[in-house]
């Protein structure tokens, strides 16, 4: 069966940071390139991320550039999210994804996502 | 960033009836705009990609179309399923990947 499991989220301060992690199962994970989307009430759905196969292409959103770093390990079948310097408008449910290989740009797997709250 | 407006924002139907649902660019995608269903409490679903192709094991009664900057979702006959969140998002012009602001599809 095809996964996506996040984890790493929670309770953070602002200026604070987290690391999110996503394992991957049941696909070829260094064949795709993978992203983060968040969601809040009122924002509605953010791309964040995203990076290619073998790590060395990756793109983000402006308002996380320079705070948010995407990263891989393969050979764990892991995407993480390095998020420093959290703001209170980072709070979301933080989904993991996978590019579509045939459709590229669209998501066509997601996990179940994991919650950032930054409050102090 | 390319905007995307859909409207309405919610639609109140019942089983058995056509929902039509709208998404406008701000400018032109050419054909690149998916649809995605969400139901509470779980992750998005992607349903069409390229404004009119089916996503694996997406049933028949969910069609896209639409070029350019109009794009419209129909669900041909509502299943009690199929009352959820929809949401458009486009590929054409990145980054951003930019979604829109969703249409609550709910029971009447």
């Amino acid at each position: 069966e095809v996964q996506l499991v996040e984890s790493g989220g929670g309770l953070v301060q602002p200026g604070g940071s987290l690391r999110l992690s996503c394992a991957a199962s049941g696909f070829t994970f260094s064949n795709y390139w993978m992203s983060w989307v968040r969601q809040t009430p009122g924002k509605g759905l953010e791309w964040v991320a995203n990076i290619n196969q073998d790590g060395t292409d990756k793109y983000s959103v402006d308002s996380v550039e320079g705070r948010f770093t995407i990263s891989r390990d393969n050979a764990k079948h892991s995407l993480y999210l390095q998020m420093n310097s959290l703001r209170a408008e980072d709070t979301a449910v933080y989904y993991c994804a996978r590019v579509d290989y045939d459709f590229w740009g669209y998501m066509d797997v997601w996990g179940k996502g994991t919650t950032v709250t930054v409050s102090s | 960033e390319i905007v995307l407006t859909q409207s309405p924002a919610t639609l109140s139907l019942s089983p058995g009836e056509r929902a039509t649902l709208s998404c406008r660019a701000s400018q032109s995608v050419s054909s690149f705009l998916a649809w995605y269903q969400q139901k509470p409490g779980q992750a998005p679903r992607l349903l069409i990609s390229d404004a009119s192709n089916r996503a694996t094991g997406i049933p028949a009664r969910f069609s896209g179309s639409g070029f350019g900057t109009d794009f419209t979702l129909t669900i041909s006959s509502l299943e009690p399923e199929d009352f959820a969140v929809y949401y458009c998002q486009q590929r054409s012009n990145w980054p951003p990947w930019t979604f829109g602001q969703g249409t609550k599809v709910e029971i009447k």
